[in-house]
């Protein structure tokens, strides 16, 4: 069975750009969650889609945005990018709705010049 | 509010000795749920195991042991014989009834287990 798949790996951009992040999750689940490890604020909460439909929002500015396609495939964006969005961007990957196990994808590494 | 506490940065232990990783935790919800995930230097959370806030249980897997206590809202890990490949960063979280999907993670406690 797949795990979740992150794509880029990696990814250098400069500020004022934006960038688009995307996850596949595991085959059979539908939701998917975004976090940002970073070494100065650990790993925060970005939001969590469930059936295209964004269900909880983490205290992020309006720039990071994000949506799901009916394959529940997702992507997050980041427009007008700062230095301090350089950071380790992870999804995770649950089968249900409620608090069940979830499985991350090795993260995309952004970084911002 | 939600909080997630692992007072442990960092801990280095001698192969086969054992080692607890503690947590603490602060939530409102009744029902809530607890995880320990493992980050080695790939990057990528490997998941570890899920207690619900009813089940008081301990639980063993392996070399791996937890121990969730209600009355001090803790919910310790204990790697028993340690051994090189359990080097990693490692994470407990939590997450609440009411907000589905969403994790509250500590702040990581970093082991390092010198061969």
């Amino acid at each position: 069975k797949a795990g979740v798949t992150q794509t880029p790996r990696y990814l250098i951009k400069t500020r004022g750009q934006q960038v688009t992040l995307s996850c596949s999750p595991i085959s059979g689940h539908r939701s998917v969650s975004w976090y940002q490890q970073t070494p100065g604020q650990g790993l925060q909460f970005l939001f969590e889609y469930f059936s295209e439909t964004q269900r909880n929002k983490g205290n992020f500015p309006g720039r990071f945005s994000g949506r799901q396609f009916s394959n529940s495939r997702s992507e997050m964006n980041v427009s007008t990018l700062e230095l301090g969005d350089s950071a380790l961007y992870l999804c995770a990957s649950s089968l249900g709705v409620v608090s069940t196990e979830a499985f991350f994808g090795q993260g995309t590494r952004l970084t911002v010049v | 509010a939600q909080k997630v506490t692992q007072a442990q940065t960092e801990i280095s232990v001698v192969e086969k000795e054992d080692v607890t990783l503690d947590c603490v935790y602060e939530t409102r919800d009744t029902t809530y749920y607890l995880f320990w995930y493992k980050q080695p230097p790939s990057g990528e959370l490997v998941f570890l195991i899920r207690r619900n806030s009813f089940d008081e249980q301990n639980e063993i897997s392996g070399r791996y042991s937890w121990n969730f206590q209600k009355s001090t809202s803790s919910f310790n890990f204990t790697i028993t014989a340690s051994q090189v490949v359990d080097s990693a960063v490692y994470f407990c979280a939590l997450s609440e009834r009411n907000t589905g999907n969403q994790f509250y993670f500590g702040t990581g406690t970093s082991l390092t287990v010198i061969p």
